[in-house]
């Protein structure tokens, strides 16, 4: 039974060309976050979204936004690639903000930049 | 950025047990120890967590020292499927921002 889904598995994209990877959740959790995975690192946060509150990452730079239309889904919009751009995009999400809440990750979608 | 320290690789026999340490030196007393796996090119998978106690569940068994300085994840029995690379997190605040260390890339041997 699939919690969080990520569509798709694979993306590519040209250089410059606005992209948008999608996550949704059927665990009816509040909390949903992006993460960035390159190649041989650990997953960095860019931003979540606590219910509708928008929450961004100090270092998590501008070309990368996101949108949150209802609880279930949760977008990472990427306005102009860039060839360092390329990466795995990892979706979690939590039931709630405090300690000891548990997030859940989906598979991610791996993005490549032409 | 990351709050623990983790050996960078370690290898396992399969069917022995896989003892994987992690320094927390700094942990406040209300910081959470998580413990996520992350099998080749799939998502983080949760493992297990604690913050005083020692815990179990059905994946593996988390020690905690008494001073809160450090722990140790046990994979009871490992198997080839174990292989993957582990992180060790502390939660970062109260906004439950994980902040993933380079963790340790645990090899089961046959």
């Amino acid at each position: 039974d699939a919690m969080v889904i990520q569509n798709p598995r694979y993306q590519v994209t040209q250089f410059g060309k606005p992209v948008t990877l999608s996550c949704s959740q059927t665990l009816n959790h509040n909390v949903m976050y992006w993460y960035q995975q390159k190649s041989s690192q650990a997953p960095k946060l860019l931003f979540h979204y606590y219910d509708k509150d928008f929450n961004n990452e100090a270092d998590t730079p501008d070309n990368f936004q996101s949108r949150r239309p209802n609880t279930s889904f949760c977008f990472l919009d990427i306005r102009s690639p860039g060839l360092g751009d390329a990466a795995m995009y990892l979706c979690a999400t939590s039931r709630d903000r405090g300690q000891g809440e548990t997030q859940y990750f989906g598979p991610g979608t791996r993005l490549l930049v032409l | 950025d990351a709050k623990t320290t983790q050996p960078t690789s370690m290898d396992c026999a399969e069917g022995r047990a896989a003892n994987l340490p992690c320094n927390h030196s700094t942990i406040s007393g209300n910081e959470y120890v998580y413990w996520y796996r992350q099998i080749h090119s799939q998502g983080p998978q949760y493992i297990i967590h604690g913050l005083k106690n020692n815990e179990t569940n059905e994946m593996a068994s988390l020690i905690i020292t008494e001073d809160r300085k450090s722990s140790t994840l046990i994979l009871p029995h490992a198997t080839l499927r174990d292989t993957a690379v582990y992180y060790c997190i502390v939660i970062r605040n109260y906004g439950q921002n994980f902040v993933f260390g380079p963790g340790t890339r645990l090899s089961v041997l046959p």
